[in-house]
């Protein structure tokens, strides 16, 4: 069964600072990975989407990567601002099932 | 506009009592699911549907049931609500895997069983 894991759970800085949020699986047998971003008591806003042939995505300051033999992948916030902060989760395919994360909550402090 | 929509946005309910939400995609997708949040938790993934007649199980499809009888409705069917359905649902839609395989959400279900 596969296991979506995000660490870490929460994270805090200042705005302007550079951060990474990480995301592992255990089956590596997957379509692909999305990144969400979800506001408290909101729907899910798709940030980031990688193809399992994919090494990496981009999109303004956000960029994901994705080294599917290791399980892992990480989304990179350039220069931090309070509008930022959300959880963020990421989410594997395999078929028809998705897996998701519990999630990183994110505070960016102005 | 590309959307799914989710109706009712908030239900509260009591036990046993059967209810039906319904969910919509404009996008011509063939896969389809269903997820519920909860606090500590997480998304945890209820049915999905490859395409028309097509269903399978997720990871919590206990007292859930879905149909599939039209490409564009994908309706989740609590026949006898108990309290620990009480949640936050949500829908959504992807094209096939050939494809990007990106997953689009609607807004989201409050569902509250007393």
């Amino acid at each position: 069964k596969q296991e979506v894991t995000q660490i870490p759970a929460a994270l805090s800085v200042p705005e302007g600072e550079n951060l990474v949020l990480n995301c592992s699986f255990t089956d590596s047998a997957i379509y692909n990975l999305q990144w969400f971003r979800q506001d408290p008591g909101k729907g899910l806003t798709s940030l980031l989407l990688i193809q399992s042939s994919q090494r990496e995505q981009t999109s303004g300051r956000l960029n994901a990567s994705l080294d599917k033999s290791s399980g892992r992948s990480t989304l990179y916030i350039a220069a931090s601002q309070p509008g930022d902060s959300a959880t963020y989760l990421c989410a594997v395919r395999n078929a028809g099932k998705s897996t998701f994360g519990d999630g990183t909550t994110l505070t960016v402090k102005p | 506009e590309a959307q799914v929509t989710q109706n009712p946005r908030y239900l509260i309910t009591v036990t046993g009592k059967k209810l039906t939400v319904t969910c919509s995609q404009n996008m011509n997708h063939e896969y389809m699911s269903w997820y519920r949040q909860d606090p500590g938790l997480g998304l945890r993934q209820i049915y999905y549907s490859m395409n028309v007649e097509v269903t399978d199980k997720g990871d919590v499809p206990e007292g859930y049931k879905v149909s599939r009888k039209e490409k564009r409705n994908f309706p989740l069917i609590l026949e006898s609500p108990s309290p620990n359905q009480t949640s936050l649902y949500f829908c959504a839609s992807s094209p096939p895997p050939g494809l990007t395989y990106e997953q689009y959400f609607g807004p989201g279900t409050r569902l509250t069983v007393t």
